[in-house]
């Protein structure tokens, strides 16, 4: 069974243009959080998706951040007009959210660098 | 929120080494899990452990709710342990959210 898939893996952006990162869950898991780690402030909380809905965006900064998780295909967290404080590690995971565990699967990560 | 504490924040171990991690949480949880973030930033999903006691290897894990803390083992520890040790919780009437601790930085020395 193949874990949480990300990419890219890296990303390099310019400031001002848009940055996408998509990822896949396990299979079998329909249910998807996105979480930053930016340097010196740690691992947060951005927003939780189930298909076709946005559960909980309370982490997501309220300007220029969207995600979406479509009825096909990956997740997708996309920044508008990247800034350099949007430099950081964004991480997914991806549940089952049966009644038997909690846990939360994580996957590798995208870096993105904004120049 | 929840509070999440770690500690220590840094330990530096000679390979072979045996050492413990503290989690301390504020409330009760739903969830609890540990994580291990290697050198090159992948987060690595070691015990999910809301509860009790689990082993894997040369790691093991322990949680003791009713007293809101959690541990974590590495013995004889190897150069491969180095890396960032989080230690995640969820909020009991929020139970998808993962608060994170700030870490344990584990440094393996040969």
């Amino acid at each position: 069974n193949a874990g949480v898939m990300q990419n890219p893996r890296h990303l390099v952006r310019r400031r001002g243009q848009e940055a996408r990162l998509r990822c896949s869950p396990m299979k079998g898991h329909s249910h998807v959080y996105w979480y930053r780690q930016l340097p010196e402030e740690g691992l947060k909380f951005m927003v939780y998706l189930q298909k076709e809905n946005i559960i909980d965006e309370s982490g997501m900064p309220k300007e220029r951040f969207s995600a979406e998780f479509p009825k096909e295909g990956p997740s997708i967290l996309r920044i508008q007009q990247v800034v350099r404080g949007d430099s950081a590690a964004y991480f997914c995971a991806s549940s089952p959210r049966d009644s038997d565990t909690y846990e939360q699967y994580f996957g590798p990560g995208t870096r993105l660098t904004v120049t | 929120g929840i509070q999440v504490e770690q500690s220590p924040p840094d330990l530096i171990l000679q390979e072979g080494a045996n050492s413990t991690l503290r989690c301390n949480f504020s409330d009760s949880v739903n969830n609890l899990q540990w994580f291990h973030q290697n050198p090159w930033g992948q987060l690595i999903n070691l015990f999910y452990i809301p509860s009790g006691t689990k082993q894997n290897g040369r790691l093991s894990a322990t949680t003791v709710a009713t007293e809101r803390y959690s541990l974590l083992y590495i013995s004889s520890s190897q150069t491969t342990d180095s890396g960032v040790y989080f230690c995640a919780v969820d909020e009991w009437s929020s139970d998808y959210k993962l608060s994170f601790g700030a870490g344990t930085t584990v440094t393996v020395r040969a």
